[in-house]
This record gives structure tokens, sequence and C-alpha cells, in this order.
């Protein structure tokens, strides 16, 4: 079984509708992420959590929303999708100790996400 | 928001080939420096991180060196198969915040039998 698990692998919704996506870990990790893939771009930085009280916007978290669940869940909102958030999603975790990027992140395969 | 970029956008080579590639990072407050490969329809899957200039980090046939002063690190693979075409993907932070990871768009691998 996959450490880090998104639900749903692919999704095509239309505009104006609510989206969320899930992400699940067996890690233990405290860190969660979500990234966001376009074509030519590197991954960039929507929210993160360095553990269920904390939430921190990221590089790109306008239209988004998070919700840190449990230490292993960590879940994705487009509150209103529009079609430039087409895009594949990567939620991440890294361990809790030491600095930031010091650690490698552990990511989830992706969830596909097509707005029409 | 830092400025990564790889070189090459992609790349194929032979069976058995050597290859490099770089990843350019800002210099000043240089943090730590990552590197992951990512197969198509898999997840990133984390190589090395690296930190101190100088750092020369190997896994196989895979090895990366980094500079810190020059803002340049370099991965290497040593007699190319055709499972290591992959993206390899680097990032980079800086310290201060050091809150987060800045990707770069990746060096797409293909490898010809």
């Amino acid at each position: 079984d996959a450490d880090v698990t998104q639900t749903p692998r692919n999704r095509i919704t239309k505009t104006g509708k609510r989206i969320m996506l899930e992400c699940s870990q067996t890690k233990g990790h405290d860190r969660m992420y979500w990234y966001r893939q376009d074509p030519g771009l590197g991954l960039r930085l929507i929210y993160y959590s360095f553990d269920v009280k904390d939430i921190n916007k990221g590089e790109i978290s306008d239209g988004y929303s998070v919700s840190r669940q449990a230490q292993a869940k960590f879940s994705l909102s487009l509150e209103s999708a529009i079609p430039n958030q087409t895009a594949l999603y990567f939620c991440a975790t890294s361990e809790g100790q030491g600095a930031w990027s010091n650690q490698p992140q552990h990511f989830g395969d992706g969830t596909r996400l097509s707005i029409l | 928001i830092l400025n990564v970029e790889q070189s090459p956008q992609s790349l194929h080579v032979q069976e058995g080939d050597s290859t490099n590639f770089t990843c350019s990072f800002p210099s000043s407050n240089f943090y730590a420096l990552h590197w992951y490969r990512w197969e198509t329809a898999k997840s990133p899957e984390a190589l090395f991180v690296m930190t101190l200039n100088g750092d020369e980090k190997k896994k196989g046939r895979i090895s990366a060196t980094l500079n810190t002063k020059e803002g340049y690190s370099y991965l290497y693979i040593k007699g190319s198969q055709p499972e290591d075409s992959a993206t390899y993907l680097c990032a980079s932070s800086i310290s201060g915040s050091a809150r987060q990871l800045t990707f770069g768009s990746g060096t797409q691998l293909t490898v010809l039998p």
C-alpha cells in the first residue's frame, strides 16, 4: 500500500463546482504539503501544514483552501473551480524534525484535475 | 520565490552512455538542494538532499555534486539504463525563512535501448 494516498486519482468537473482533494498518509509525518504541477513549470506550493493546528499559505494559495483533519489527513478544496486550476496536484509529507527543507519530501501519486 | 533552473529541458541518450544535467539556483543565503526522480504516472521519489558546499552523494549509478558558492548542482548517471528514463527534478531553499522549496521544471531523460 502507498504511504501517501491521494483521492481521487482523476477528476473532471465543471467551472463553478466545489471540489475536494484528499490526502492521507501512514508515514507518521507531522508535515504535509499540497503542490500543483503545470506543464513546463516546476511544482508550486499551494499550502503546507507543520501539525494539526498549523496551516500556512504557499506561493499560489488564492482560490484554494485546506483542512488538516488529523495528523494523517490533509485536504485541499477548490471552492469554485475555474479552468486555469486544471493541473496535476500532489500531496507530500516530510518528517517533523530539523529544519524544514533539510528533510526529503514523500509524494503521493497525484490527482489529475480537469475543469471544463 | 527563487529562480531554480534546470538544463537541458530534455535529453535522449543510448543505453550504456553516461550523462549529466544541471540545476542552477541563487547562491545567496543557500540552505538546501533536493533531487527527485519522477517516473511517468508515478510519484516523485527523493534521491538526495544536500546542504554543504562540496557535498557529493551517491545512490547506485546516480550521483550528485553541490557548489553553493556558484549556485549549481550536477546530477550524474553512469551507464544509463532504460529504467532510468524519468524526469529529474531539483529544488532549492534559502535560509532565513527556509520554509519553502522552489522546484525547477525538470530534465526529462529518455534512455534508448
